[in-house]
Order: C-alpha cells, then structure tokens, then sequence
C-alpha cells in the first residue's frame, strides 16, 4: 500500500474548520484514501473514506486533489471532542491481496482548544 | 456503525501467566477480523488477520506460537497471549469488517490494556 506524510500536529480553535493534510503522491489506481482517528486510549473510529471524488457525511468532508497525491479532511466545525490522532491511510479496493489491511502511520495529533 | 466490543477493557496479570481476549461483532458477522497491538505513544501495529472457520496469518516478527488466535465463529474472536512478559505489555485492539457488498470500513474494539507485572 501507499506510503501517506501527515503533519505531526496541529492546533485548531474550537468552532473553526480544522483542515488536516496528507501526501499520497505513490498511490495507485485501485487504491483508496481512507481516515480514521484515534481518542486518547479508545479504538480509532472510522470517519471517511474516497477514491477520487470529494465525500462528505456527517462526521466530515474529504477533499482529494484532481492528480490524487494529497487529500485533506474537514471537520467543519471542530469541538474539544475532536481532539485526537487523525491517521490517514490508503488502501486497495476489493481484489488485491492485501485488502481489508489498514497499515497506520504516525498520524496527526488535533488539538482543539476553547 | 457497526459496534466491535472487546472483553476485558483492562487485565493484570503476573508473568508467565497466560491471558485471553475475545472481540465480538455486535450486529454484524465478521468474515475477517485483525488484531492490533499499539505501545505507548505508537501507532497501532497490525499483528495478524483472521478469517473465519481457518487459520490466522500472522505479519513479520509476530510469533504465531506466543499469540494464539482462534475465530470459531462469525462474532467472535479470541487472543491469547501466552507466557505473558513484562513487555507483551500493550494496548491490544481488535477490528472487524464483513464482505457484504458496500462495507469497507473495518471497524474497532475499544481496545484491552494488558499489564503484564
């Protein structure tokens, strides 16, 4: 799978838009951008996933850029409960060998503060 | 989401013990579920992958001996970790996923903290 860079942390102000990076430029064709995040001592939860379109639910949005080497993930309004580690991960789709393997980085460590 | 529950939430155990934890899919059956091992300030590590009804693979440098994994069924799997040594202590976390058409999330237990004294 594709290796992804992510800022080690980040500030954000609660109520802001918090906006978290990820390089991706070795991903492949069949390969998707996922991102999960982590509060401290809890499982990570799944928040998002694309190929190349930009997604949006409830949790998030997930912009990814037209040549699909970075991508960002929004949390439009960012409350003291979004702090957390972000991991940002891509993964083959169904069919390659390694599929259902998450392989998590470092990731970014959020911090919302009031 | 589909909820992921893991048993227990925390475990002491004395050295040379033996320690099982079991992860169940609530409201889903998991064909495949993954085991995690994360050490303080780290991120989680893949240990091993198991489908059900067959064996687990493991990944490089994890001893399928000292890390016994069983998925009888479709809820449920179990790690044991045995002869437990001060530094198997870790965060273990289980995920799972289905093969249902349109599930591509794994999703997570919330994790067991194992101290091994």
């Amino acid at each position: 799978d594709a290796k992804t860079t992510q800022p080690t942390s980040m500030d954000c102000a609660e109520g802001r838009a918090a906006n978290l990076p990820c390089n991706h430029s070795t991903i492949s064709g069949n390969e998707y951008v996922y991102w999960y995040r982590q509060i401290h001592s809890q499982g990570p939860q799944y928040i998002i996933h694309g190929l190349k379109n930009n997604e949006t639910n409830e949790m998030a949005s997930l912009i990814i850029t037209e040549d699909r080497k970075s991508s960002t993930l929004i949390l439009p309004h960012a409350t003291l409960r979004d702090t957390a580690v972000y991991y940002c991960i891509v993964r083959i789709r169904a069919g390659g060998t390694s599929y259902g393997k998450l392989t998590f980085g470092q990731g970014t460590i959020l911090t919302v503060h009031p | 989401g589909a909820v992921v529950s893991q048993h227990p939430s925390w475990v002491i155990c004395k050295s040379g013990t033996s320690v099982k934890i079991e992860c169940r899919s609530l409201d889903f059956q998991a064909t495949t579920m993954f085991w995690y091992r994360q050490f303080p300030k780290q991120s989680l590590m893949l240990m091993a992958t198991s489908n059900e009804g067959s064996k687990a693979t493991y990944e490089q440098g994890v001893e399928k001996d000292k890390f016994l994994i069983n998925h009888a069924s479709l809820t449920l799997s179990t790690l044991t970790v045995t002869s437990a040594h001060p530094e198997d202590s870790s965060f273990y976390i289980c995920s799972a996923k289905t093969h249902l058409a349109g599930y591509n999330e794994q999703f997570f237990g919330p994790g067991t903290r194992l101290t091994v004294l």
